[in-house]
């Protein structure tokens, strides 16, 4: 069991550039969730999902999609990337009210 | 006005002392609390729910005052061990979840 992987660890990238952040769970989870850190601010949440093919707007959604093809991935994609979304990513699965965490991207945009 | 505010600290305590985190939460319609505990660079974890009644674990100890929407933690007999962040969490609607900032703890020898 696996839990919550993430990939890449580290990225870097520069302004306008755009890329994936892959996020599987093996629990069967319905409830997967992605949120930014940035430090002072805590974790922010980006989008979530209740199921496969069913996603809604966090409170920081701008300049980013997601999409739930599978039970098992929620992957995020960067459009145009910005300096301001130079943060460590994680994402989560959630199973009555308890959070699984993947081991975040550190992503560094130029 | 952040939706769930905790002091960010940092608290720096002696080992074995007692050391209490607050955390306040405007949302009325929040039905469920609880703590993560992040260490440095890695993934938050789950360390307790909190319940209205209160509840402990072991050293550790959650309240939720829903009247004052007020939630705290209060960890007993510190260990060197207990370095780290600690979240508060709440969760609204069955799927919102807001995090606070975090309070940093350092427990010194």
């Amino acid at each position: 069991n696996a839990g919550v992987t993430q990939t890449p660890k580290f990225q870097v990238l520069k302004t306008g550039q755009s890329m994936t952040l892959q996020c599987a769970q093996d629990m069967n989870h319905e409830y997967m969730s992605w949120y930014r850190q940035d430090p002072g601010m805590g974790l922010r949440l980006i989008h979530y999902s209740v199921g496969a093919g069913i996603t809604d707007q966090g409170e920081v959604p701008n300049g980013y999609n997601v999409s739930r093809s599978t039970t098992e991935d929620f992957p995020l994609r960067l459009l145009s990337a910005a300096p301001s979304q130079t943060s460590v990513y994680f994402c989560a699965s959630r199973h009555s009210g308890e959070q699984y965490f993947g081991p975040g991207t550190r992503l560094t945009v130029t | 006005r952040k939706e769930v505010e905790q002091d960010p600290g940092p608290f720096n305590v002696p080992e074995g002392a007692t050391v209490a985190f607050n955390c306040t939460y405007s949302n009325s319609a929040s039905q469920s609390f609880f703590w993560y505990r992040q260490d440095c660079r890695k993934e938050p974890k789950l360390l307790m729910s909190v319940y209205s009644s209160g509840n402990e674990d072991g050293r550790f100890t959650a309240q939720l005052n829903r009247a004052s929407q007020y939630i705290s933690l209060l960890i007993r007999d510190s260990k060197l061990s207990d370095s780290a962040t600690y979240l508060c969490v709440a969760l609204t609607g069955g799927f919102k979840t807001i995090f606070g900032a975090g309070t940093r703890l350092f427990v010194k020898a």
